[in-house]
């Protein structure tokens, strides 16, 4: 079974709008991590936000909130105001505590914001 | 944000021929070191992870002879593919780490594009 669940191979957005790309994820381990990366034209993954199993509010870094529903196991990355420079590809990935460190990811969303 | 660079950044070698790529974390020392491979359109998939020092852990179905991975310090890790064939064509990505636990963060390279012709 799929440990991460992203079931939107695309996504499109108007510059100025917000987005929500939707990730969901499968574990047993009550202690994780949910991340989201940005991998743009060029290839190189871009940290955006982390959210703790244990975390009592969604976080927040800028313009990227995380909408973080335990129970449905849902992690859902808003991003807000969309800008040109927001396409690219966005993965979801979750890290365990059982699972080594290791970080395993979603098949990823392709974002295309148009002006 | 901590740096890691790759080297080659692309590299386009003859099928039978090895090809080295070096990961080296810049800025910190990290503890252990990860190893991606990312076909087009599609996600990373992990191929080892390694500690410096120590011999790398491979992902089921990873060619350990194949994909030769040695950590030889806290900064530099090195992914060879040995007698490479167009299949092994590829984005080669490495990560890096200095911290353990759910939090410690994970700094990517910026890739390198193999192409085995």
């Amino acid at each position: 079974a799929q440990k991460i669940t992203q079931t939107q191979p695309g996504m499109f957005v108007q510059e100025k709008e917000a987005v929500t790309l939707d990730c969901t994820y499968d574990t047993s381990d009550p202690s994780y991590g949910l991340f989201w990366y940005k991998q743009p034209s060029s290839g190189e993954m871009i940290f955006l936000i982390y959210q703790g199993s244990y975390d009592q509010q969604n976080a927040t870094e800028g313009r990227y909130s995380l909408n973080f529903q335990k129970a449905r196991k849902s992690a859902n990355l808003v991003i807000s105001a969309s800008q040109l420079g927001d396409s690219a590809m966005y993965f979801c990935a979750m890290r365990e505590r059982s699972g080594y460190s290791t970080l395993t990811f979603g098949k990823g969303t392709m974002l295309l914001v148009s002006p | 944000g901590a740096v890691v660079s790759q080297h080659p950044s692309w590299v386009i070698c003859k099928s039978g021929t090895s090809v080295k790529i070096e990961c080296r974390s810049l800025d910190f020392q990290a503890t252990t070191m990860f190893w991606y491979r990312q076909f087009p359109k599609q996600s990373l998939m992990l191929m080892a992870t390694s500690n410096e020092g120590s011999k790398a852990t491979y992902e089921q179905g990873v060619e350990k002879d194949k994909f030769l991975i040695n950590h030889a310090s806290l900064t530099l890790s090195t992914l060879t593919v040995t007698s490479a064939h167009p299949e092994d064509s590829s984005f080669y990505i490495c990560s890096a780490r200095w911290s353990e636990g759910i939090r410690g963060e994970q700094y990517f390279g910026p890739g390198t594009r193999l192409t085995v012709t």
